[in-house]
């Protein structure tokens, strides 16, 4: 069973759609989880961190985090075409740090 | 301010061959983790050393080795190489926030490694 897990897409929503990404982990100790952006042939970008249950905003980006559940998700109002990358689900516990394989988005315009 | 500084930003090595890869962290930070990247995947952790002293390691073999140096700077070294560490290999560097629940990680630029 893969420790982080996500679906591989590809996604695909018009221009201003809500994008919606998934992500699902095993270790129920982990302690953070983070979303990262990552362009083809590029590193991956912070996007966002979140600790606690519940949903933190940030512009157009919303992390929800359903410790219970051991579920993360992103949400990605008003989607741009330049939204369209791969997205990276992480889970961090002691000073172990583990992705998903990544989403990849297309934000068709 | 400076980001996260890999370098080189592209290697090509043969079978069984020794490689460095060298990483600076962003001012102030601390802890530096290095990342293998394989293509269609999520990076896979290697190692983070803190203050000069390793705090965790992946699930890799003995041909890796890292170090971190008074600067906080860090090489990553991989011997014997296969044809399979062919792979971008990142370095992510933290505070790291001590006490708190989590290490935010900022990722360098990576350098890609090609194994002939």
């Amino acid at each position: 069973q893969k420790e982080v897990e996500q679906n591989s897409g590809p996604l695909s929503v018009p221009e201003g759609a809500i994008a919606s990404l998934n992500c699902t982990y095993s270790d129920r100790v982990s302690q953070s989880f983070f979303w990262y952006r990552q362009y083809s042939g590029k590193s991956p970008e912070l996007i966002m961190s979140i600790y606690s249950n519940g949903d933190k905003e940030d512009g157009r980006f919303t992390a929800q985090l359903n410790k219970a559940s051991q579920y993360v998700s992103l949400l990605i109002r008003d989607s741009q075409p330049s939204d369209s990358a791969t997205y990276l689900c992480a889970a961090y516990n002691n000073n172990d740090m583990r992705f998903g394989a990544g989403t990849r988005l297309t934000v068709k315009p | 301010d400076a980001g996260v500084t890999q370098s080189p930003t592209h290697l090509i090595k043969t079978r069984g061959q020794h490689v460095t890869l060298r990483c600076s962290p962003i001012s102030g930070h601390k802890s530096v983790s290095w990342y293998q990247q394989v293509l269609g995947q999520g990076p896979q952790f290697i190692f983070q050393y803190y203050e000069k002293e390793e705090r965790g390691r992946g699930n890799f073999p003995d041909r890796f080795s890292a170090r971190q140096f008074p600067n906080y700077s860090s090489e990553l070294n991989v011997n014997a190489l296969l044809l399979g560490d062919s792979a971008l290999y990142l370095c992510a560097s933290s505070l790291p926030q001590a006490g708190g629940p989590g290490d935010t990680q900022y990722f360098g630029p990576g350098t890609r490694l090609t194994v002939l």
